[in-house]
C-alpha cells in the first residue's frame, strides 16, 4: 500500500459525458502527478501540481483539467469524453517537486468509454 | 526531452540474476536515471535511483556506465514476485523548474520457476 488513494476503482461511462477522478496523495506530499496508461500508448504524464499550483504538463488534451486543493487532494475532470480515453488513470505523490523525489503511486481509476 | 531505449521483454530464471539494460544516450548532465516498476494489476513502484555512481538498496542495484549514456539495473536473485514491467526514466529538471515525465514502454520481465 503506497498511501496514496484514488477514487473511484472503476467508472463506466458514455460518450460525450464528464467524469471526475480524485487522488489523495499521501501523508503530507505536496506533488500530485497524474498519468494515463492505455494499452498502445504506455505511461504518459499528463500533469503536476505542486502545493495547489500547476507545474507542469505533459500530453494532456484540452478536454481534460485538474486541480489541487487546499487539503493537497486533486481531481482530474476528464470531458465531452470518446472512445480512445477509456484507460488506467493513476495519480502519484511525492513530498517535492524535485526531480529527485520518488514518486509514489496510487492503484488507479480504470475508466470505460462506451 | 530526454528518452531511453529498453528491450520489449527479458526472461529469467527464478533465484538467478537479471540485467535489465537501458540506453539514455542524450541524457543531460544533470539528468537523473530512475527506474520504476510495474506488477501486474497494480500502480508503478520506486526501484532505485542514481546520477554517476552506482547505487544499491535492498531491492536491486543500479550500474551506470562511466559516459552515462547507458544504465543496468541488476536484479540479483529474481523471484517469481519481481515478474513486472521494468521502467527506465530520466529526471529532466526543465528551464522553470517544471518536468515533463517520459516514460518509455518499460521491459516486460517474465520469471520462469
Amino acid at each position: 500500500d503506497s498511501g496514496v488513494t484514488q477514487t473511484p476503482k472503476h467508472l463506466i461511462t458514455a460518450t460525450g459525458q464528464r467524469v471526475t477522478l480524485r487522488c489523495s496523495p499521501r501523508s503530507g506530499d505536496l506533488s500530485v502527478y497524474w498519468y494515463q496508461q492505455s494499452l498502445d500508448q504506455g505511461l504518459q504524464f499528463l500533469i503536476h501540481y505542486y502545493n495547489g499550483e500547476e507545474r507542469a504538463k505533459g500530453n494532456i488534451l484540452e478536454r481534460f483539467s485538474a486541480q489541487q486543493f487546499p487539503d493537497l487532494h486533486s481531481e482530474l475532470n476528464l470531458s465531452s469524453l470518446e472512445l480512445g480515453d477509456s484507460a488506467l488513470y493513476f495519480c502519484a505523490s511525492s513530498v517535492e517537486d524535485w526531480f529527485t523525489d520518488t514518486q509514489y503511486f496510487g492503484p488507479g481509476t480504470r475508466l470505460t468509454v462506451l | 526531452d530526454a528518452k531511453t531505449t529498453q528491450p520489449n521483454s527479458m526472461e529469467s530464471n527464478e533465484e538467478e540474476p537479471v540485467h535489465l539494460p537501458c540506453n539514455h544516450s542524450t541524457i543531460s548532465g544533470t539528468d537523473y536515471i530512475h527506474w520504476y516498476r510495474q506488477l501486474p494489476s497494480q500502480g508503478p513502484e520506486y526501484v532505485i535511483h542514481g546520477l554517476t555512481s552506482n547505487v544499491n538498496n535492498r531491492m536491486a542495484s543500479l550500474a551506470i556506465a562511466e559516459d552515462r549514456k547507458s544504465s543496468t539495473l541488476i536484479l540479483h536473485r529474481a523471484t517469481l514476485r519481481d515478474a513486472a514491467v521494468y521502467y527506465c526514466i530520466l529526471r529532466a529538471n526543465t528551464q522553470g523548474g517544471s518536468e515533463k515525465l517520459v516514460f518509455g514502454k518499460g521491459t516486460k520481465l517474465t520469471v520462469n520457476p
